[in-house]
């Protein structure tokens, strides 16, 4: 079965990085695209980055742009998330989603990572 | 950039039917969003449910069902059961810098 498993994240503080990861199993990793999603303490989901199977079309939401930089290592069907120059209203919990196929949605989901910018 | 709104929270007897809408700042959501519903319950991962409008997962029951309405998106809970008792988002694609963007989410209490 599809089987997606973030780690990576922890407490860092304003303007540190961090790295996250996800691993997935149960499916043709290299022929799908992957999303990362972040829910803040208590609020609503929000997308943050999608890239391509191949890694050759990323997209990022504005709020992290210039920020944070996804990659994917196929050879090892891992995502990763690098979060840089982070900020307070970076905490939240990261989700990394498959993509279904074309625009189609996020079909499934890891159990999410949580990354806490404290000083 | 996009903004997608959706009812804050709707309630809902056990046994009613409840319809939960998604709507977008650029106007009519027709079916080239691919509107998606999700369901959330406190501290789980968001749990598929509809995808490409009215589109079930193998996972999904029956009394839930996706359509277009009135210029929304819309998921419609039928004979609704204590346990659909949870956040609902929805999420919107469209052509631009910012492909995806979900709605605030729906808090839907079963009472």
């Amino acid at each position: 079965q599809v089987l997606l498993v973030g780690s990576g994240g922890g407490v860092v503080q304003p303007g540190g990085s961090l790295r996250l990861s996800c691993a997935a199993s149960g499916f043709p990793f290299s022929d799908y695209a992957m999303h990362w999603v972040r829910q803040a303490p208590g609020k609503g989901l929000e997308w943050v980055t999608f890239i391509h199977f191949n890694g050759n079309n990323k997209i990022y939401a504005d709020s992290v742009k210039g920020r944070f930089t996804v990659s994917r290592d196929n050879s090892k069907n891992t995502v990763y998330l690098q979060l840089s120059n982070l900020r307070l209203e970076d905490t939240a919990v990261y989700y990394c989603a498959k993509n279904r196929g074309g625009s189609l949605g996020l079909d499934y989901w890891g159990q999410g990572t949580l990354v806490t910018v404290s000083s | 950039q996009t903004v997608v709104t959706q009812e804050p929270s709707l309630t809902v007897s056990p046994g009613g039917t409840v319809t939960l809408t998604c709507a977008s700042s650029t106007g009519t959501v027709s079916s080239g969003s691919y509107p998606n519903w999700f369901q959330q319950k406190p501290g789980q991962a968001p749990r598929p449910l509809i995808f490409s409008t009215s589109n079930k997962y193998s996972w999904t029951p029956a009394r839930f069902s996706g359509s277009l309405l009135g210029g929304k998106a819309a998921l419609t809970l039928s004979d609704v059961q204590p346990e659909d008792e949870a956040e609902y988002y929805c999420l919107l694609y469209s052509d631009g810098a910012q492909p995806w963007v979900f709605g605030g989410g729906t808090k839907l209490t079963v009472l």
